[in-house]
């Protein structure tokens, strides 16, 4: 049963520390989002790649986050500094190749990230 | 005005109860449209594509009214595992988008015996 997976699935932190979250797609899939929830704004798409590269950033912070995939099978999200308002659930999907199915986005568990 | 609306809930509603929720999209270019469903704690699944002549699957009805530009789901029959938060989904139409998805903020549903 193939799944995406996460790690960490819980980070707590200090503010203006460094956090990075990894994300390993389903093996075949050629999209991968990052999104980030919270009970006021719901699930917003933060990133997203298509073949590894860099699609659409616009809903990311850019001075303090970073999106890559340095490989087919791990993608990141880097914040740096943390500060509080970052505390969220960041989930990582991936979609996959074939054209029927092109729009539906498997998830995986989340990173549950808490700043201090 | 967001992208997806969608009233947030909660609606309860005893076992065996028919329950509808609609959510509406601005955007008239939107060409797919789904349901998702996420449980306390977890990650959204999909739960079923909307399309323009309506669906089911078992228990479960969408429809699709582009003129009105919104989207609704049917639940009969509602069984206690049910309850969960119902996220309204739109692919924003458009080659350079791919994938992408604009989630609504999802409706509560909590179902009690």
């Amino acid at each position: 049963d193939a799944r995406v997976t996460q790690t960490p699935r819980h980070k707590v932190t200090e503010m203006g520390q460094e956090v990075t979250m990894r994300c390993q797609p389903i093996l075949g899939h050629n999209t991968v989002f990052w999104y980030r929830q919270t009970m006021m704004q719901g699930l917003e798409l933060l990133a997203y790649f298509r073949n590894r590269a860099p699609l659409d950033d616009s809903g990311m912070p850019k001075d303090r986050f970073s999106a890559e995939m340095p490989d087919a099978t791990l993608a990141t999200l880097k914040i740096q500094p943390s500060e509080p308002r970052d505390s969220a659930v960041y989930f990582c999907a991936s979609g996959p190749r074939t054209a029927f199915r092109a729009n539906e986005q498997f998830f995986g568990p989340g990173t549950r990230l808490t700043v201090l | 005005r967001k992208e997806v609306e969608q009233d947030p809930g909660p609606f309860n509603v005893p076992e065996g109860a028919t329950v509808a929720f609609n959510c509406t999209y601005s955007n008239s270019a939107s060409q797919s449209f789904f349901w998702y469903r996420q449980d306390c704690r977890k990650e959204p699944k999909l739960l079923m594509s909307v399309y323009s002549s309506g669906n089911e699957d078992g228990r479960f009805t969408a429809q699709l009214n582009r003129a009105s530009q919104y989207i609704s789901l049917l639940i009969r029959d509602s069984k206690l595992s049910d309850s969960a938060t119902y996220l309204c989904v739109v692919n924003i139409a458009g080659r350079e988008y791919g994938n992408k998805l604009v989630f609504g903020a999802g409706t509560i549903l909590r179902v009690k015996s």
